[in-house]
């Protein structure tokens, strides 16, 4: 099955510092979806992405579709206390509900 | 609040009991799916109902046995569990997904479950 390989596993930055974390797959996925799990609650959808080339902002983060379409990157700006969670990337290939998941980046944010 | 709510939060069962989680959704969707997350691995879907008709059983033990009376319901019915079945198990619902066109799927908390 299709795996997403994705990285750093995790950060630890200062508030006020920005990230990027990327996900990569040696096969092409049709979709690109970033979510973000706070302890003891699901995933929620951040951002998701359509096309090849597409890039995306929603407030301090910008995600982008890879041209390839096996690749997509999540940046935040400016990171805050909040900001603290595990982000996953997922995508979908054929049909779209079934949706791979990566393996997570975890973000520590400090004062 | 994202409208999908799981009971229990929490369960600890023997690998010989039999028990339920359960998963309600109120945003009127009708797909509804059942995830496993472990640790240090990534989500993985193990069902897909759309419209009450199972879609999807990616590979699951029968062990496991999903039930969706309705389309705002979901059960996952557990039984003779093995201790590495231990694992946080969401549900999520979602507009039905026609073809390769992504509808957002929505999470509830999920059901923390250590089998002994």
């Amino acid at each position: 099955g299709q795996q997403l390989n994705q990285s750093p596993q995790s950060m630890f930055i200062q508030e006020g510092e920005d990230v990027s974390m990327n996900c990569t797959s040696s096969s092409i996925f049709n979709t690109w979806l970033w979510y973000k799990q706070d302890p003891g609650e699901g995933p929620v959808l951040l951002i998701a992405l359509y096309k090849a080339g597409e890039l995306t902002s929603n407030g301090r983060l910008t995600a982008q579709f890879g041209i390839t379409r096996k690749d997509s990157f999540l940046n935040i700006s400016a990171s805050i206390p909040s900001d603290v969670g595990i982000y996953f990337c997922a995508g979908t290939t054929g049909t779209a509900s079934k949706l791979t998941f990566g393996t997570g980046t975890r973000l520590q944010v400090t004062l | 609040e994202t409208g999908v709510t799981q009971t229990p939060r929490h369960l600890v069962m023997g690998m010989t009991n039999k028990k339920s989680l359960k998963c309600e959704q109120h945003l009127g969707h009708n797909a509804m799916y059942w995830y496993k997350q472990s640790a240090k691995k990534p989500l993985e879907l193990m069902f897909v109902y759309n419209f009450k008709e199972q879609t999807e059983n990616n590979s699951v033990p029968s062990r496991f046995s999903p039930e969706c009376p309705n389309s705002s319901h979901l059960f996952l019915h557990l039984h003779t569990l093995q201790p590495e079945d231990s694992a946080l198990y969401l549900c999520a619902s979602s507009q039905a997904q026609l073809g390769s066109s992504y509808n957002e799927q929505f999470f509830g908390p999920g059901t923390r479950l250590t089998v002994l």
